[in-house]
């Protein structure tokens, strides 16, 4: 068990909906990560935040947003799904993001099927 | 551009048997960290080992062996005597420093087949 909670497990929603994952970094991390992975592209990097703070961006589509709370929990906010949208979607979290390099330590994934 | 190639989809092994897992990296950067990460069948991401740039001593834990070559720029990972248990995907990850995007690239993975 790494610490980092991720909730819910799995979601089924339909083409057009707006879902909202969250995310509980393990105690005393400031940096959580948000990661998609699919079949055929991987484990693509999406958003980090620190501290409540935007700190870097991935491959994030605009219609998918996050945001940090000041209890340091995160959610990944998607719209308008897709179809492709249909993935493992992982959060993660690590000690600070100074240099950003520290190890992060994942939660077991939201599950997301978009029917 | 910061890269990542794990050249091997797939292997599979038999029990007891040694298997190397291939990692080869670009990077412009002189200072940079290097990861391994795990995914059993059960799906969340393990951290395995963080390596910088400077410091090229092989790693062991357990059965498990890292080999940090700069001259090469790969990262390679042994398991010695595998376990059905370390059937996995294994990830090999770079930390890209460049500018203020910071994040970590990723391989395609090595999915990893042990039989008994």
């Amino acid at each position: 068990d790494s610490g980092v909670t991720q909730t819910p497990k799995h979601l089924i929603t339909a083409t057009g909906q707006r879902v909202t994952l969250r995310c509980s970094p393990r105690s005393g991390d400031l940096s959580v990560y948000w990661y998609q992975q699919s079949l055929d592209q991987g484990l693509q990097f999406l958003i980090q935040y620190y501290n409540g703070e935007e700190r870097a961006k991935g491959n994030i589509l605009e219609r998918f947003s996050a945001q940090q709370f000041p209890d340091l929990h995160s959610e990944l906010n998607l719209s308008s799904l897709e179809l492709g949208d249909s993935a493992l979607y992982f959060c993660a979290s690590s000690t600070w993001g100074g240099q950003g390099n520290n190890e992060q330590f994942f939660g077991p994934g939201t599950r997301l099927t978009v029917l | 551009a910061q890269k990542v190639t794990q050249a091997q989809t797939e292997i599979s092994v038999v029990e007891k048997e040694d298997v190397t897992l291939d990692c080869v990296y670009e990077t412009r950067d002189t200072t940079y960290y290097l990861f391994w990460y795990k995914q059993p069948p059960s799906g969340e991401l393990v951290f395995l080992i963080r390596r910088n740039s400077f410091d090229e001593q092989n790693e062991i834990s357990g059965r498990y062996s890292w080999n940090f070559q700069k001259s090469t720029s790969s990262f390679n990972f042994t398991i010695t005597a595998s376990q059905v248990v370390d059937s996995a995907v294994y990830f090999c990850a770079l930390w890209d420093n460049a500018g203020n995007n910071r994040k970590l690239i990723w391989g395609l993975g090595t999915s990893l087949a042990v039989n008994p």
